[in-house]
């Protein structure tokens, strides 16, 4: 299976700060990577697909980078409602497997 | 409204079984590869199972974590998936959740709102 690492586990930041978070693959999965947002008891939600496209009705102030094994979300300015959990996952090979999350918490 | 509702998760004794049920709403689900992950405090969001869409004849693929335990089954008439657990272990207590696959690539969306199963004596 592929494992996914993170980086920060957490980080705290201030409204209007920019966020980056780190996501590594153990081995390369092309742009077959997607970001997700999760608030505490709600599922997991959608941002960015292929590495860096924006999911349909996602802020612009999200973006993604990266290709084979290195990726970066990045949050250009946060918002109050920005304050959640984000996970990498890497969609290249089954079984599908993600990274152990990156808390955002206010500062 | 593109929508999955899952509902049957509960507390159940190790070796039990559970039968989780994943209703869609807003799409035909046929047309689509569904896929069931649950997430675990210890062990994070893992992909378990993959049903693909009637076109791929609804064949199925499970990790090596549940495979011969786990099984999903279809009914077009309900627009529904399940998902069968049997022997199940401590290890398989996690909020489990359907989601529908993106037919540009291996992504989720949207997710149910998740089902806890607990499994515990």
């Amino acid at each position: 299976d592929i494992q996914m690492t993170q980086s920060p586990s957490s980080v705290s930041a201030s409204v209007g700060d920019r966020v980056t978070i780190s996501c590594r693959a153990s081995q390369g999965v092309s742009s077959w990577l997607a970001w997700y947002q999760q608030k505490p008891g709600k599922a997991p939600k959608l941002l960015i697909y292929a590495a860096s496209n924006l999911q349909s009705g996602v802020p612009s102030r999200f973006a993604g980078s990266g290709s084979g094994t290195d990726f970066t979300l990045t949050i250009s300015s946060l918002q109050p409602e920005d304050f959640a959990t984000y996970f990498c996952q890497q969609a290249n090979s089954f079984p599908w497997t993600f990274g152990q999350g990156t808390k955002v918490d206010i500062k | 409204e593109v929508q999955l509702v899952e509902s049957g998760g509960g507390l159940v004794q190790p070796g039990g079984s559970l039968r989780l049920s994943c209703a869609a709403s807003g799409f035909i689900s046929s047309d689509y590869y569904i896929d069931w992950v649950r997430q675990a405090p210890g062990t994070g969001l893992e992909g378990i199972a993959r049903s693909r869409n009637k076109i791929n004849s609804y064949t199925t693929e499970y990790a090596a974590s549940v495979k011969g335990r786990f099984t999903i089954l279809r009914d077009e008439s309900k627009n529904s998936l399940y998902l069968q657990m049997n022997s199940l272990r401590t290890e398989d207590t996690a909020v489990y959740y359907c989601v529908r696959v993106s037919m540009a690539g291996n992504w989720f969306d949207p997710w149910g709102q998740g089902t806890q199963v607990t499994v515990s004596s």
